[in-house]
């Protein structure tokens, strides 16, 4: 069945460091990619998404680029700040029933 | 525009007590979803309704139940809570036309004593 590996936290950084969290998936078709954010004591938000193959999803200073030939799909961040300290779950969606998250990655950002 | 709201936020319960946890959405999604967290295991999905009047299990459905009431509503059971049951539990939402993009509501916190 599909399923998501991601790395394993937590990540502790200082603050304006680069940030990059890996994903990678297995899955039958063309699966739909997510980043979700979770911050302390609130529900998933979904950060950035990535529809087909080398497909870019963006947002708030976030990237992750769809790779099919390598099945990945790495958050990146170039400059992390305080407020970005939460946890981060990659996602694989096969089909409109079928999301799966990998284990989550704890991100803290010290000044 | 309220998204996903879930209640209760915290909730303690004896081991074989059953209560029911409440979603709502209000933003006219066709599927909902409730899913566990657990320490170290991401999000485990327990039962979802594809649309207003069907309910099928997921990926861990042992001891819960679920009735969609309407196409706002999901709701969760536990019928005999077990301290395994202990965990964070989230609802979700998502529109058919999406690529399965789901919105998530705050979570309630459960502990089974």
């Amino acid at each position: 069945g599909n399923s998501v590996t991601q790395m394993e936290g937590p990540v502790t950084l200082s603050e304006e460091a680069f940030l990059t969290i890996n994903c990678t998936y297995t899955a039958t078709g063309y699966p739909s990619l997510f980043w979700y954010v979770q911050y302390p004591g609130e529900g998933l938000q979904l950060l950035l998404k990535a529809t087909k193959a080398d497909d870019k999803g963006s947002n708030k200073g976030f990237e992750a680029t769809y790779r099919k030939e390598t099945t990945s799909f790495h958050l990146e961040k170039g400059s992390v700040q305080v407020s970005d300290s939460a946890v981060y779950f990659c996602a694989l969606s096969g089909s409109i029933n079928d999301m799966r998250f990998g284990a989550g990655t704890r991100l803290t950002v010290k000044p | 525009n309220a998204g996903v709201t879930q209640t209760p936020k915290f909730q303690v319960l004896k081991t074989g007590q059953s209560m029911t946890l409440q979603c709502a959405q209000d933003m006219n999604h066709n599927s909902m979803y409730w899913y566990r967290q657990d320490p170290g295991m991401g999000l485990r999905l327990i039962y979802y309704s594809a649309s207003e009047g069907t309910t099928d299990k997921g990926e861990v459905p042992n001891g819960y139940n679920v009735s969609r009431l309407n196409k706002r509503e999901f709701s969760l059971r536990l019928e005999s809570a077990a301290p395994s049951q202990t965990s964070v539990y989230f609802c979700a939402s998502s529109a058919l036309t999406s690529y399965n993009e789901q919105f998530f509501g705050p979570g309630t916190r459960l502990t089974v004593l």
